[in-house]
């Protein structure tokens, strides 16, 4: 039973290239969260969504960020034009129905690098 | 916003002590708190979680207790063995029509010596 798959597990790009950032949550899951930790601090929240609907993307900065899960196929963050500020650990966490106080499983994470 | 504050920051015990991690949260709806351990480089694990109509729950050296009047709930391990050094996360979130989303406070780096 495979758990959270996140790719690709590290990540470097340039200033102002994007970065497209793979999930797939574990089977029979159709809710995923994503996070973001910066070094030496805690996880942060950005966004929740479903399948081609998000639910809540109050962590979300407002510019350059996007997601989506499309009906078929992984769930996809995409940050445009990034900066050195962007440099962190992506992960994304699965649920199984999303509803009360769901139990979420996360992956192994993206480190993402901005050179 | 839910808050979520951690402490300590950092905990060393010798092999075969107990650790007790300590959180605090804000927002009176939140309903549900897990526990993770985080390796270096991996993702956080799920290692225990408490929702708000329990005030106690464990698993073999592993107990979670909530004091939903206080606001604050905590994380024990006992007989602590070498394999348990990580970084822990303690998280809340309220139910669905809130979001679901997680706030974590902001961890607890846990040595255990040999």
């Amino acid at each position: 039973n495979a758990g959270v798959m996140q790719n690709p597990r590290h990540l470097v790009r340039r200033r102002g290239q994007e970065a497209r950032l793979r999930c797939s949550p574990m089977k029979g899951h159709s809710h995923v969260y994503w996070y973001r930790q910066l070094p030496e601090e805690g996880l942060k929240f950005m966004v929740y969504l479903q399948k081609e609907n998000i639910i809540d993307e109050s962590g979300m900065p407002k510019e350059r960020f996007s997601a989506e899960f499309p009906k078929e196929g992984p769930s996809i963050l995409r940050i445009q034009q990034v900066v050195r500020g962007d440099s962190a650990a992506y992960f994304c966490a699965s649920s199984f129905s999303g509803g009360r106080t769901d139990t979420q499983y996360f992956g192994p994470g993206t480190r993402l690098t901005v050179l | 916003g839910e808050n979520v504050e951690q402490h300590p920051s950092t905990l060393s015990v010798q092999e075969g002590d107990s650790a007790v991690i300590k959180c605090t949260y804000s927002d009176s709806a939140s309903n549900y708190f897990p526990w993770y351990k985080q390796e270096l480089g991996k993702g956080p694990q799920l290692i225990i979680d408490i929702r708000s109509n329990v005030g106690e729950k464990k698993d073999q050296r592993i107990a979670v207790t909530l004091n939903k009047t206080a606001k604050h709930f905590s994380l024990h391990i006992t007989e602590t063995q070498p394999e348990d050094s990580a970084v822990y996360f303690c998280a809340a979130s309220k139910s669905r029509e809130y979001g679901n989303k997680l706030v974590f406070g902001a961890g607890t780096i846990l040595r255990v010596k040999s």
